[in-house]
């Protein structure tokens, strides 16, 4: 089982839909998550943290953090074209005396016109 | 501030060249990290330093690679001899870490490095 797991897509949604995506996590010793979009040929660049179970609203952006079921997604509402890039989700862990900076293989999104 | 600086920002070579990658990291911050990013892999960490000194560098592929950082504004990441499975895009990231936290990681541009 990967640490961090990710659809990889695409998932594609019409412009002005939500767009939802899902991360799951196996260490149950996470404590703070982060959401990155990396658009094609750039580097990753941080959307969304989040450190305790809820929701995180951001303008169009909100985090959701579960971790009793180990999971984080992302929701975007009001999807526009200018958000299709790669979502990259990245979990912190300290275990065993080492930090882990975990990212998944993300999700590439579509945003339709 | 002018973010995370790499250089090259591209690089070609030959099989069996030596290629030194460098990173100049946000300047307070105290961690920095190397990723490499292929299509078949994702973005894989390969060392990171705290505090200049290096903490995990388990996800080091194999002897030819190597991560280097003097003081609090320089990085490299040396790959000798280079191989053509080397080809890939490679990231310097840094971040504020705070006692056991590691806070979001700015990233620099890449470099993209092509082995022939």
């Amino acid at each position: 089982q990967k640490e961090v797991e990710q659809n990889s897509g695409p998932l594609s949604v019409p412009e002005g839909a939500i767009a939802s995506l899902n991360c799951t996590y196996s260490d149950r010793v996470s404590q703070s998550f982060f959401w990155y979009r990396q658009y094609s040929g750039k580097s990753p660049e941080l959307i969304m943290s989040i450190y305790s179970n809820g929701d995180k609203e951001d303008g169009r952006f909100t985090a959701q953090l579960n971790k009793a079921s180990q999971y984080v997604s992302l929701l975007i509402r009001d999807s526009q074209p200018s958000d299709s890039a790669t979502y990259l989700c990245a979990v912190n862990s300290y275990t065993s005396g080492t930090y882990k900076y975990i990212f998944g293989t993300g999700t590439r999104l579509k945003v339709l016109a | 501030d002018a973010g995370v600086i790499q250089s090259p920002r591209h690089e070609v070579t030959e099989m069996g060249q030596e290629v030194t990658l460098r990173c100049k990291p946000i300047s307070g911050h105290n961690s920095l990290f190397w990723y490499r990013q292929t299509m078949m892999r994702g973005l894989e960490l390969l060392i990171y330093f705290n505090n200049n000194v290096p903490i995990d560098d388990s996800g080091m592929p194999e002897d030819r690679f190597s991560a280097k950082m003097p003081n609090a504004s320089f990085s490299t990441l040396k790959i000798q001899p280079s191989e053509p499975r080397d080809s890939a895009v490679y990231f310097c990231a840094s971040s504020l870490s705070t006692g056991v936290v590691y806070n979001e990681q700015f990233f620099g541009p890449g470099t993209r490095l092509t082995v022939l």
